[in-house]
């Protein structure tokens, strides 16, 4: 089984300013490492995945995350973030194969003040 | 095109009451999902379909039942609607064994039983 722990429930940042948001997991087996995204009122889209291969992964918006095995963490960063990225942000671990659920974090509220 | 879409967005019932929400995904998926999101942006897995065959029932009450009549529709039928059933509730499709089984999900379904 597997479980995610997102440690911050809510991250405040001024805009432009550099922000990391935290995720570690645990697991027995190797996984698939996933960070989701929710704007207030909206479903939930996906910033980036971690599959296999390079460890720092690039998504949309800016946002990059790498994942460390030895630490089993999988952190959020953006260099630079903007008022519109004041959104719920969600780290979440799968194992392989179909029988393997997408296990979420608590989430993490990123608040941009200007 | 919306990828995975689920009606309705909002639905404001009474308690006792017995409604259903729609999904359908236009991805070619074969998996299909049925996610709880509670008051707390808690996210849980309720259900998952792999090919019309239902693989994932976590412990939910037998008042909620997922039918898929093809591939690409996964409906979630609530019978006598309890106050705690307020929640959102989110479809998803993911196709197992490309892309690390990733997960698209719809823009949820808000439920509010009073």
């Amino acid at each position: 089984a597997q479980s995610v722990t997102q440690l911050d429930s809510q991250v405040p940042v001024f805009e432009e300013a550099p922000v990391e948001l935290r995720c570690n997991y645990s697991s027995s087996v190797s996984v698939y490492l996933f960070w989701y995204v929710q704007y207030p009122n909206q479903g939930l889209q996906l910033l980036l995945k971690y599959l296999s291969g390079s460890t720092l992964v690039k998504g949309i918006n800016g946002f990059e995350a790498e994942f460390n095995k030895s630490q089993t963490s999988f952190h959020l960063r953006k260099p630079s973030v903007h008022i519109s990225d004041t959104a719920e942000y969600f780290c979440a671990v799968s194992g392989y194969g179909a029988t393997n659920k997408l296990i979420f974090g608590t989430g993490t509220l990123l608040a941009v003040q200007p | 095109d919306t990828a995975v879409s689920q009606t309705p967005k909002y639905l404001v019932t009474q308690m006792g009451n017995d409604k259903s929400i729609k999904c359908e995904q236009n991805l070619g998926h074969d998996t299909m999902y049925w996610y709880k999101q509670d008051s707390k942006k808690f996210l849980k897995i309720m259900f998952s379909y792999n090919n019309k065959e239902l693989i994932i029932n976590e412990t939910v009450p037998n008042r909620f039942s997922p039918k898929s009549p093809d591939k690409a529709h996964l409906n979630l039928h609530i019978n006598s609607l309890e106050l705690g059933d307020s929640a959102v509730y989110f479809c998803a499709s993911s196709q197992v064994a490309v892309s690390g089984n990733t997960i698209y999900f719809g823009e949820g379904s808000w439920l509010t039983v009073v």
